[in-house]
């Protein structure tokens, strides 16, 4: 059974940072890409970034590039997120999903907040 | 960033169809198939359909994904209450080196 978690979120100041993580099980994580995906309360799917199998390529959504960094350890099964710089619209829960969105995990909540 | 066109809400009776409509551009839904997924109030998306109009293993045959040119197509026959959810449809737009996603159809079996 595929498993994903994610880990990191939580409560921050604007301008501050966080690192998300998504730890993957059940599938060969190493042979896929994977997406984050975010979702601000009330409110739609956002795509926020891609990662390749390898490592490369990365892209980003516009509305994050230059301060969040998608990452991946394959020999750990992990996925990061490094956001910096955050603003109050990026308040969201964050998904990592796998493959071409096949598995997704529960969701890390992020709030920024003063 | 662009986003797909999907109608905000669809009502639809118990056993009746539903078919929920995705639209796009030649860059995006034209050019790279959709993937359609389903969320639940309270859950993460789960994969409805793939690229190829596929459904994953455990998916309800009462689902079914097409797509013609820019615009794509989940119709599912049918309607039970477990049903009622809101529908995405995502693509990958290879002008804009990202995944655009619809705003959701909120999908209610009455």
């Amino acid at each position: 059974e595929v498993q994903l978690v994610e880990s990191g979120g939580g409560l921050v100041q604007p301008g501050g940072s966080l690192r998300l993580s998504c730890a993957a099980s059940g599938l060969t994580f190493s042979s896929f890409g994977m997406n984050w995906v975010r979702q601000a309360p009330g409110k739609g799917l956002e795509w926020v970034s891609h990662i390749s199998s390898s490592g490369m390529p990365k892209f980003y959504a516009e509305y994050v590039k230059g301060r969040f960094t998608i990452s991946r350890d394959n020999a750990k099964n992990l996925l990061y997120l490094e956001m910096n710089d955050l603003r109050a619209e990026d308040t969201a829960v964050y998904y990592c999903a796998a493959k071409v969105f096949d598995y997704w995990g529960q969701g890390t909540v992020v709030t920024v907040s003063s | 960033q662009a986003g797909l066109t999907q109608p905000p809400s669809v009502s639809k009776g118990l056993r009746q169809t539903a078919t929920l409509t995705c639209t796009g551009n030649r860059n995006n839904v034209g050019n790279q198939g959709v993937v359609w997924l389903q969320q639940r109030q309270g859950h993460p998306p789960k994969l409805l359909a793939d690229r190829n109009n596929n459904r994953p293993s455990g998916i309800s045959e009462r689902m079914s994904a097409a797509r013609s040119g820019d615009t794509a197509s989940l119709t599912i026959a049918g309607l039970l209450a477990e049903d009622e959810a809101d529908y995405y449809c995502s693509a990958w737009d290879n002008s804009l080196n990202s995944w655009v996603f619809g705003g959701g159809t909120k999908l209610t079996v009455l």
